[in-house]
């Protein structure tokens, strides 16, 4: 129930292209759905977060998709970059708890 | 993120030594959380701080591993007795108060190796 599943657990993809990176949760008391992004020899950073009352968020190139009922959401990467090639960790937690509840992480890798 | 100053950022340790990994949150932040990353994985909740008092300490082995957060000065990660399965990336974070992730700002992390 506390689980966060991330898939693929690595993905390549061309300069130019659209990455596509999902998570499935099964606690519906989660009400907040960060994504973080991590530089190797880095901490985690905050990319884009989402709460259940939207369907979909956009910050740049970077869109979160949210579905309630499926109990799933995906980060989208628009016009993907060498330089977004990093791990991406979705997380989820309630908004009175501290505890974020981590993926596995997706190592992405944007091929010029 | 200059904000979460974490050192030393690479340990070496021999089996059996003590490990001290330090943390000194954002300013004017007065609450730490320390997680482990373990190669290839996420990050794992260990322990959540606030000055002088220990929040949660859920995520913690029950032996060898302790956390501290002062009055005055960084927190501090210790673990004794050093095992080759402590070898981890440490990461500590902080926020103004409690709540939801995304008041949450990470440090760069310790790299502990254990030989």
């Amino acid at each position: 129930q506390q689980q966060v599943k991330q898939s693929p657990q690595s993905l390549i993809v061309q300069k130019g292209g659209i990455s596509i990176i999902n998570c499935a949760y099964e606690n519906t008391a989660f009400d907040y759905f960060p994504w973080y992004q991590q530089f190797p020899g880095k901490g985690p950073a905050l990319l884009i977060a989402i709460r259940p009352d939207v369907s979909e968020k956009k910050e740049g190139r970077f869109t979160i998709s949210f579905n309630k009922s499926a109990k799933q959401f995906s980060l989208h990467i628009m016009d993907s970059q060498p330089g977004d090639s990093a791990t991406y960790f979705c997380a989820a937690n309630r908004d009175s708890n501290y505890q974020l509840i981590w993926g596995a992480g997706t190592k992405l890798i944007i091929k010029p | 993120n200059a904000g979460v100053m974490q050192n030393p950022r690479h340990l070496v340790r021999r089996r059996g030594q003590e490990a001290r990994l330090r943390c000194s949150p954002m300013k004017g932040h007065s609450h730490v959380y320390w997680y482990r990353q373990l190669p290839e994985e996420g990050l794992k909740f260990m322990v959540y701080l606030q000055k002088e008092n220990i929040i949660d300490e859920s995520g913690m082995p029950k032996e060898r591993f302790s956390a501290e957060f002062p009055k005055e000065g960084p927190s501090i990660l210790r673990i004794q007795q050093v095992v080759r399965g402590d070898s981890a990336a440490y990461f500590c974070a902080s926020s103004p108060k409690d709540g939801s992730g995304n008041t949450i700002y990470f440090g760069e992390g310790s790299w502990l190796t254990v030989v």
